[in-house]
């Protein structure tokens, strides 16, 4: 059973436009939700987290929602660019135990 | 800039060998875990150390893989005998545990190669 459920599995933005992701979980429990970049060839590369104290959080481009009672989060990025081309994936965390989504590969169109 | 250090970077072995990857977490950091990458099944938690002792290791198939940390510098993943199935790129990740939940932190991975 698959504890964190992530979507799209792909997706292709204009340069400048804005990437969207989302993540779901159903377990009530956890309570650290972190969001990681992989460029191939390379480890997964923590990007920006959030705990479900606060509904938003927002690093630079990079912004999470965190909507605590439909046990839904996501990842927006702004004015998405080329260099952001890379898989992302969510994560949900309980006891320092985490469980990933199945990834999104995003390719951003010069 | 702190970084878990994986090794080899790449393997390619034939069936029935034994394959170790090692693994050195962030100096410091007090929890090391190993994952499992595929295209088809993601990333698959395949054990997690807390201060050296095993505390899960149920994603790891017993009969064949162990995983073991000598010492708080050294993290071990092996495989025997070696099975074609268990081509994939395996990763190391550390973390430290203060009270709640904290980042985990990637190596490189080992690109594993079963022929």
């Amino acid at each position: 059973q698959q504890q964190v459920k992530q979507s799209p599995q792909s997706l292709i933005v204009q340069k400048g436009g804005i990437s969207i992701i989302n993540c779901a979980y159903e377990n009530t429990a956890f309570d650290y939700f972190p969001w990681y970049q992989q460029f191939p060839g390379k480890g997964p590369a923590l990007l920006i987290a959030i705990r479900p104290d606060v509904s938003e959080k927002k690093e630079g481009r990079f912004t999470i929602s965190f909507n605590k009672s439909a046990k839904q989060f996501s990842l927006h990025i702004m004015d998405s660019q080329p260099g952001d081309s890379a898989t992302y994936f969510c994560a949900a965390s309980n006891f320092n135990k985490f469980y990933f989504g199945s990834g999104t590969k995003l390719n951003v169109k010069p | 800039d702190a970084r878990v250090t994986q090794t080899p970077r790449h393997k390619v072995t034939e069936m029935g060998q034994e394959v170790t990857m090692r693994c050195q977490p962030i100096l410091g950091h007090n929890t090391v875990f190993w994952y499992r990458q595929t295209m088809m099944q993601g990333l698959e938690l395949l054990a997690y150390f807390r201060n050296r002792a095993p505390l899960d290791d149920s994603g790891m198939p017993k009969d064949r893989f162990s995983a073991e940390m000598p010492d708080a510098t050294l993290a071990t993943l092996k495989i025997q005998p070696s099975e074609p199935r268990d081509s994939a790129v395996y990763f190391c990740a550390s973390g430290l545990v203060m009270g709640s939940n904290q980042p985990q932190h990637f190596g490189d991975g080992t690109r594993l190669s079963i022929l």
